[in-house]
């Protein structure tokens, strides 16, 4: 692993299903974010985590949950998908202080 | 209300053009800038980042930006465009005293030959 590894992909998933997004980070980073981008609005702040143990809700955040038990992983859970959710959903880390974000690749969700 | 606007949704060039991508934020003080670049199907890559001092900021790929305390802008340049370029921009700002990244819309970028 190098910088951050999010799963899976892609994925279609059906509406009301419950499904969990995964991030991973070997960077060390303290902080780090769910993003969701969707055509004309950018990326816009679903969750966030300064620290483990910690997390705190950015722009978005009804219909998620996050966690995060330790410094490396940060899931992304939608509890009861809608098809509003569909999306490509970007994780995020940090170092706090100056440093800039690395980004992962992408899930790209599609709830039918 | 605070915000990142970028006001050029797409911007068309020629190869070997200058360009200029605008930026603009509405946050009480200078917080911290950046621009990223975006190719399709791709995530994020920094270009370039503002903190303090000297306002004029070199990036990679040939790329600088300027910020403008006066304006609330922080425009990305570049002297001569590549086909390569072409791709999605997004200014994006970490606000003072604050963690959160918030970007603009984005700014898509085509390129003729």
């Amino acid at each position: 692993i190098a910088g951050i590894t999010q799963a899976p992909t892609s994925q279609i998933l059906a509406a009301g299903r419950r499904m969990t997004l995964r991030c991973t980070q070997d960077m060390r980073h303290n902080a780090m974010y769910w993003y969701r981008q969707d055509l004309g609005l950018g990326l816009r702040l679903i969750h966030y985590s300064n620290t483990a143990g910690t997390t705190g809700k950015g722009e978005v955040p009804d219909g998620y949950s996050v966690s995060r038990a330790n410094t490396d992983d940060f899931p992304l859970t939608l509890a009861s998908a809608v098809p509003s959710q569909t999306s490509v959903y970007f994780c995020a880390s940090r170092l706090t202080g100056k440093g800039g974000y690395t980004f992962g690749s992408g899930t790209r969700l599609t709830v039918v | 209300a605070q915000s990142v606007t970028q006001p050029d949704i797409h911007i068309t060039v020629s190869e070997g053009a200058s360009l200029e991508l605008r930026c603009n934020y509405s946050y009480g003080a200078t917080p911290y800038l950046f621009w990223y670049v975006q190719s399709p199907g791709q995530g994020l890559q920094l270009l370039l980042k503002y903190f303090s001092g000297d306002t004029l900021v070199q990036g990679i790929k040939g790329f600088e930006a300027e910020f403008k305390r006066s304006q609330s802008s922080f425009n990305l340049r570049k002297p001569s465009v590549h086909w390569s370029d072409a791709a999605e921009y997004f200014c994006a700002v970490v606000p003072y005293n604050n963690n959160d990244m918030r970007f603009g819309a984005g700014t898509r970028l085509t390129v003729k030959p």
